[in-house]
């Protein structure tokens, strides 16, 4: 079966522009989850779904950032107005049920550059 | 916060030789998971450790849980090329369902 895929692989953008990223978790998992991942660091912790309602968006740096996730399904992050240090790889990871005891499963993450 | 340190941050090795790395932290965590992230891709899950003083095996990959919960160690025996990634560990600590992750050590095996 497919795994998590993320789209676009790469995003370049200028600095004051919006941009939406997508994820598209394995189906039937329930529990998604947004981390972004800066130059020699290990991912941080966005914004964690449960079915269609954001469970827990304490990791969201600021109000620019914004997910959503309408159907369970496929789920969008979005960032208004990006700053040079939103640059970064985003990526999502989707769980079956959301428990800490599952496995969670990245996709290959979305490389964005604010210019 | 509960942090998680690394080390070493970097390591360049030669085929065959053994190498370990370690994560620490000040906080006691309920399980630790290691995982391996190669370029252009995300983390792929190792392996999952919950009890103190647990050790697990994994073919040429050994990863222990320390007594008190806090720290872990990945040890890998007679390394190859295929090993060469980011090992990244990622504590997690009271139910939370969001694992907290250390930066990574990136291992490079010359063949």
């Amino acid at each position: 079966g497919a795994g998590v895929s993320q789209t676009p692989s790469n995003k370049v953008t200028e600095k004051g522009k919006y941009v939406e990223l997508r994820c598209d978790p394995i189906s039937g998992h329930t529990a998604l989850y947004w981390y972004r991942q800066s130059l020699g660091q290990g991912p941080e912790f966005l914004i964690y779904f449960q079915g269609t309602g954001a469970a827990d968006d304490s990791g969201l740096p600021n109000d620019r950032f914004f997910a959503v996730r309408p159907e369970g399904s496929v789920s969008t992050l979005k960032i208004q107005r990006t700053e040079r240090g939103d640059s970064a790889v985003y990526l999502c990871a989707s769980s079956e049920s959301g428990w800490s005891t599952d496995t969670q499963y990245f996709g290959p993450g979305t490389r964005l550059t604010v210019l | 916060t509960q942090l998680l340190e690394q080390s070493p941050q970097f390591l360049s090795i030669q085929e065959g030789e053994n190498l370990t790395v370690y994560c620490n932290s000040s906080s006691v965590f309920s399980s630790l998971q290691w995982y391996r992230q190669e370029p252009g891709e995300g983390p792929v899950l190792l392996v999952t450790v919950v009890t103190g003083g647990e050790v697990k095996k994994l073919k040429r990959l050994t990863f222990q849980f320390g007594d008190a919960r806090k720290d872990s160690s990945l040890h890998i025996t007679a390394a190859q090329p295929g090993d060469t990634g980011l090992y990244l560990c990622a504590g997690l600590g009271g139910g939370s369902y969001i694992p907290t992750f250390g930066r990574g050590t990136s291992l490079i095996v010359h063949p």
